[in-house]
């Protein structure tokens, strides 16, 4: 069964500073991985997408790495400000019809002042 | 602007009251989804479409329907709510039901919070 997860569950942070947040997956064969943000009551937004030939994608202040062979992603928040608070989902694609997404339950990030 | 638009945005309701949630997009993509969203569960899929009058289910779809009869419109139709149904609905589409990529890319309703009581 495709799966993925993603940790921590929640994360407190002060304004300024750095956090990483993991997905690891299990989904097959895959196709790619993306990460989203979702403020409170809002739809999901893209942030990164990535390939499998893809070890690093930057966008702004968030980078995102992918190793395809321990089936592992992190989202790198650099210099986080108190809009970063929000959901971050890690969603992965297979490679089959119906253009299925497997996705993570989040992390629910907080960035206090 | 493009985008997906969905209503209502909050709906209270009983149990066994039909209804609808309405989802449209501008962009004439031919893929268009639904997810309901639940603490601890994250988003998954209800029923997606690849293109008019192409309907399937995804990993949730006992207790809703769903219809494509115009590229624009995937209705989400609860024909007798119950209250595990109250979540959080995103409707979403993308260009095409090939594999999601960089000009793939899905776009996200701003959602539907149904309570059912």
């Amino acid at each position: 069964k495709n799966q993925v997860e993603q940790s921590p569950q929640s994360l407190i942070i002060l304004e300024g500073k750095n956090c990483t947040l993991q997905c690891n997956y299990t989904v097959s064969p895959f196709s790619n991985l993306r990460w989203y943000k979702q403020d409170t009551g809002r739809g999901p937004v893209s942030l990164t997408i990535m390939t499998f030939s893809e070890n690093t994608k930057s966008n702004g202040r968030y980078t995102a790495t992918l190793d395809a062979d321990t089936k592992q992603s992190s989202l790198h928040i650099t210099a986080s400000q108190l809009s970063d608070s929000a959901s971050y989902i890690c969603v992965v694609s297979a490679n089959n019809a119906g253009n299925m997404l497997t996705f993570g339950g989040g992390t629910r990030l907080m960035v206090k002042p | 602007e493009a985008q997906v638009t969905q209503n209502p945005r909050y709906l209270i309701t009983v149990t066994g009251k039909k209804l609808t949630v309405t989802c449209s997009q501008n962009m004439n993509h031919e893929y268009m989804s639904w997810y309901r969203q639940d603490p601890g569960l994250g988003l998954r899929q209800i029923y997606y479409s690849m293109n008019v009058e192409v309907t399937d289910k995804g990993d949730v779809p006992e207790g809703y329907k769903v219809s494509r009869k115009e590229k624009r419109n995937f209705p989400l139709i609860l024909e007798s709510p119950s209250p595990n149904q109250t979540s959080l609905y995103f409707c979403a589409s993308s260009l095409s039901s090939g594999a999601p990529s960089f000009n793939n890319e899905q776009f996200f309703g701003p959602g539907t919070r149904l309570t059912v009581l």
